[in-house]
């Protein structure tokens, strides 16, 4: 069973459109986060989401909207897509905020091609 | 975060014993070392971490510094599947990871 998974794995659309990934873990964690990883190869944090409550936004534009339904799911979409959201994105899943050293699991990651 | 200094890129030959060092002069008390690897075209994965004492699972070793300011993986038996980049990264407590540049390992056969 895939502990962290992604859909879509390839997105390809036009500029202006609108897209959501969605992120499922069935780790039972509390706390996920999205990343993005850019054409430079740099992952970086985008947003961490403890039991379903926003914790951390990295001054990400608000075209990009997490949405979490429940534990289990933390969902990206973003509006007017634009050329520079072209990169790959990371769920990530980990225990909780509690622990001190908690493993993170990534999820398979999600191209996406902005046209 | 504390920030870490790792090599661009190493090689080793197959079935060797692989060392990858990381620098992390500024670490603080209750900064735990992590270790990441991102393998090509995959999400990175957690590899090793320890806080002082020198640590092993089943994927590797890590040996940290007595005054902690550097670290070492090691991987005893390189194959051609730990080809991969390699992330030192501090953590303090369960804050977001902070990945680097990293160090892209090739494993020659």
């Amino acid at each position: 069973d895939t502990a962290v998974s992604q859909t879509p794995k390839y997105l390809v659309t036009q500029m202006g459109n609108d897209k959501s990934i969605k992120c499922e873990q069935n780790l039972g964690h509390d706390t996920m986060y999205w990343y993005k990883q850019d054409s430079k190869k740099f992952l970086k944090i985008m947003f961490s989401y403890n039991n379903k409550e926003l914790i951390i936004n990295e001054t990400v534009p608000n075209r990009f909207s997490p949405k979490s339904p429940d534990k289990a799911h933390l969902n990206l979409h973003i509006n007017s897509l634009e050329l520079g959201d072209s990169a790959v994105y990371f769920c990530a899943s980990s225990r909780n905020l509690a622990g001190k050293a908690d493993t993170q699991y990534f999820g398979p990651g999600t191209r996406l091609t902005v046209l | 975060d504390a920030k870490t200094t790792q090599p661009n890129s190493m090689e080793s030959n197959e079935e060797e014993p692989v060392h990858l060092p990381c620098n992390h002069s500024t670490i603080s008390g209750t900064d735990y070392i992590h270790w990441y690897r991102q393998l090509p075209s995959q999400g990175p994965e957690y590899v090793i971490h320890g806080l002082t004492s020198n640590v092993n699972n089943r994927m590797a070793s890590l040996a940290i510094a007595e005054d902690r300011k550097s670290s070492t993986l090691i991987l005893h038996r390189a194959t051609l599947r730990d080809a991969a980049v390699y992330y030192c990264i501090l953590r303090r407590g369960n804050t977001p990871l902070v990945f680097g540049k990293g160090t892209r390992l090739s494993v020659i056969a």
